[in-house]
């Protein structure tokens, strides 16, 4: 079974600085998907980046980033120019690649709070 | 686009009630899951389905039921309401053949007292 580990409960980052989220994942899968989800405060669950375990290149989408190391089984996201509107719950979440039943799996969250 | 339809947002139930939270997404997905989450342990999955008619547990499946009769809609049942079932509960959809992605609902945060 694939586990799914965040260390750090909460963090905390000053508006406009940057910061990187931790998480690392256990799997004998060779190809797989890692995604990070942001939880609001409105509870909306909202994908922020996807990371296809195949592409060696780090996945990006506009102030974030991916640090995937597939050998250490890690998937760090960083967040640049952070704002207030980042300050949210964020999920690391695993999928097994190819058919079969493979729903997403999920580490304990980090809650990021940004502070003007 | 409506997505992942989640009903009630909010319900609060007293132990030993049943209550059934609804599921409906409009993308035609094939997959859809139920979640819950509770304070500081994540999502975890509670039942799953591939497609119409076809359902099986996840990690954590007692006390709930599943039906999966139609493509669009997933309703979870919740029978003999115990505070242990207190959570937020999340519906999600996704198609795997062409998308990675899990779409979800808004969540339904279920009191039981």
């Amino acid at each position: 079974a694939q586990t799914v580990t965040q260390s750090q409960p909460e963090m905390s980052v000053q508006e406009a600085e940057t910061v990187t989220l931790s998480c690392t994942y256990d799997t004998s899968e060779s190809n797989y998907y890692l995604f990070w989800y942001k939880q609001p405060p409105s509870r909306q669950m909202i994908l922020v980046i996807r990371q296809e375990a195949y592409k060696q290149q780090n996945a990006t989408e506009n102030r974030f980033s991916v640090n995937f190391q597939k050998a250490a089984k890690s998937f760090s996201l960083k967040i640049s120019d952070s704002q207030l509107g980042d300050t949210a719950m964020y999920f690391c979440a695993f999928m097994k690649h190819g058919a079969g039943n493979t729903p997403l799996v999920f580490g304990k969250g980090t809650r990021l709070s940004v502070i003007a | 686009n409506a997505g992942v339809t989640q009903t009630p947002k909010f319900r609060i139930l007293k132990i030993g009630q049943s209550m059934t939270l609804q599921c409906t997404q409009d993308m035609n997905h094939n997959y859809m899951y139920w979640y819950r989450q509770d304070p500081g342990m994540g999502l975890k999955l509670i039942y799953y389905s591939v497609g119409a008619g076809i359902t099986d547990k996840g990690e954590v499946p007692n006390g709930y039921n599943v039906s999966r009769s139609t493509t669009e809609d997933f309703p979870l049942r919740l029978e003999l309401a115990a505070p242990s079932q207190t959570s937020v509960y999340f519906c999600a959809s996704g198609d795997r053949a062409y998308n990675t992605e899990a779409f979800f609902g808004q969540g339904t945060r279920l009191t039981v007292v």
